[in-house]
């Protein structure tokens, strides 16, 4: 089954910051046939289920405000938030959908500093 | 407006069963890999199964093999969720989510507790 391990736990920007979180793979998500990372990131907020905010490592879902941007292939992959905002304290999740168990990273909470 | 909701969620003794049910409005389920994820208490995200969209494969995470079953009845448009053998650690909110990749929509979840 392939591992997915977000760096760090958590971590506290001050407004208007980047954030990064990162993501591993215990193995490669690149399928080569089509050139595509089979990899997502997720956003959950207290109390709701999660929102998908990027698809195929790389590809910001519709209504996703332009600071949010993913990055990385084969095994290693970023999140960032260019300038963090009020309302994207939330925790981000990564997942990869390579292959069935379609796991999950163990979460990175974004707090404000 | 496309959305999923969840329900069958409950109180279940260690050992007991319960059957979740997800329904899809706004899109046929019969188009899409559906699936099952879960949360415990202040945990993380678990992917715990999917379904294509035939219904003819499914996939489960190790720790649910042989307990639960994932189906699908297309003429209502329902996603199912067979938990047998429940355990105290299965406690959790339990979500339905379309595929097949990528999940794009999701349940708002139903909480399942297990507990004596």
């Amino acid at each position: 089954d392939i591992v997915m391990t977000q760096s760090p736990d958590s971590l506290a920007v001050s407004l208007g910051e980047r954030a990064t979180i990162n993501c591993k793979s215990s193995q490669n998500i690149l399928y080569n046939s089509n050139n595509k990372n089979y990899l997502s990131w997720y956003q959950q907020k207290p109390r709701q289920p999660p929102k998908v905010l990027i698809s195929w490592a790389s590809t910001r879902e519709s209504g996703v405000p332009d600071r949010f941007s993913g990055s990385g292939s084969g095994t290693d992959f970023t999140l960032t938030i260019s300038s963090l905002q009020a309302e994207d304290v939330a925790v981000y999740y990564c997942q990869q959908h390579y292959e069935a168990p379609y796991s999950f990273g163990q979460g990175t909470k974004v707090e404000i500093k | 407006e496309v959305q999923l909701v969840e329900s069958g969620g409950g109180l279940v003794q260690p050992g007991g069963s319960l059957r979740l049910s997800c329904v899809a409005s706004g899109f046929s389920l019969s188009t899409y890999w559906m699936h099952w994820v879960r949360q415990a208490p202040g945990k993380g995200l678990v992917w715990l199964a999917r379904i294509n969209n035939n219904a003819k494969t499914t996939n489960y995470v190790d720790s649910v093999k042989g307990r639960f079953i994932i189906s699908r009845d297309s003429a209502k448009n329902t996603l199912y969720l067979q938990m047998n053998s429940l355990r105290v650690e299965d406690t959790a909110v339990y979500y339905c989510a379309r595929g097949p990749y990528f999940f794009d929509i999701w349940g708002r979840g139903t909480v399942v507790t297990v507990s004596s």
